[in-house]
């Protein structure tokens, strides 16, 4: 059983639309990652997230924490070709602070 | 410029070579980490270090060893490499900010092919 579930697994949009990718758990975390990896890099940190409910910005993505902290989402307003990446949560597991389990991700392709 | 280094980036090797992949960070940072990445698999944790001399298992820590005598320096060996240990390798380096909030620095990725 895959601790973290992300959808869609594949996206493929338009410049300029809007999209929400999710991240989805049966487990309460104390926190949550997200990472944006690009073709041939490794992940770069985007955000945590720590408090249920809580939303944080950054520029044109919103990501957000669930009251009950088993789940996120990440909604990127006006898709750029810039956000083309693989879209990865990542949650502390195991009982360590520095265990960390990552979901498989969501492949996000935008189109000019 | 702070970054995580790895190398080689590229390694093709046969069954059984004993290989190392290095990793370096110049951040000063306590804790490191190294994960494989695999199609349909996603990212996993194989080792992670949480200071000098301290190291622990990950998800997928069988067939793999690593070190951490510096603080700088994470290797990852391979003592008898199979082909299913073929995979995109990343090193990673984390500053813990607040109580569950590190940031995560992660290298360039290691290619490795074990024909």
């Amino acid at each position: 059983t895959q601790l973290l579930e992300q959808s869609p697994q594949f996206l493929s949009i338009q410049e300029g639309e809007n999209l929400t990718v999710y991240c989805n758990s049966s487990s309460v975390f104390s926190s949550l990652q997200w990472y944006r990896q690009e073709p041939g890099e490794g992940p770069v940190l985007l955000v945590t997230v720590v408090t249920g409910g809580e939303v944080k910005k950054l520029k044109r993505l919103t990501f957000q924490f669930g009251d009950a902290r088993k789940d996120s989402s990440l909604h990127i307003t006006a898709a750029q070709p810039g956000d083309t990446g693989l879209y990865l949560c990542a949650v502390n597991s195991g009982g360590s602070n520095y265990k960390l389990t990552f979901g498989k991700g969501t492949l996000l392709t935008v189109n000019p | 410029e702070a970054q995580v280094t790895q190398n080689p980036r590229y390694l093709i090797t046969v069954t059984g070579k004993k290989l190392t992949v290095t990793c370096s960070q110049n951040m000063n940072h306590e804790y490191m980490s190294w994960y494989r990445q695999d199609p349909g698999l996603g990212l996993r944790q194989i080792y992670y270090s949480m200071n000098v001399e301290v190291t622990d298992k990950g998800d997928v820590p069988e067939g793999y060893k690593v070190s951490r005598k510096e603080k700088r320096n994470f290797p990852l060996i391979l003592e008898s490499p199979s082909p299913n240990q073929t995979s995109l390798y990343f090193c990673a380096s984390s500053l813990r900010l607040a109580e569950f909030q590190e940031t995560q620095y992660f290298g360039p990725g290691t290619r490795l092919l074990v024909l």
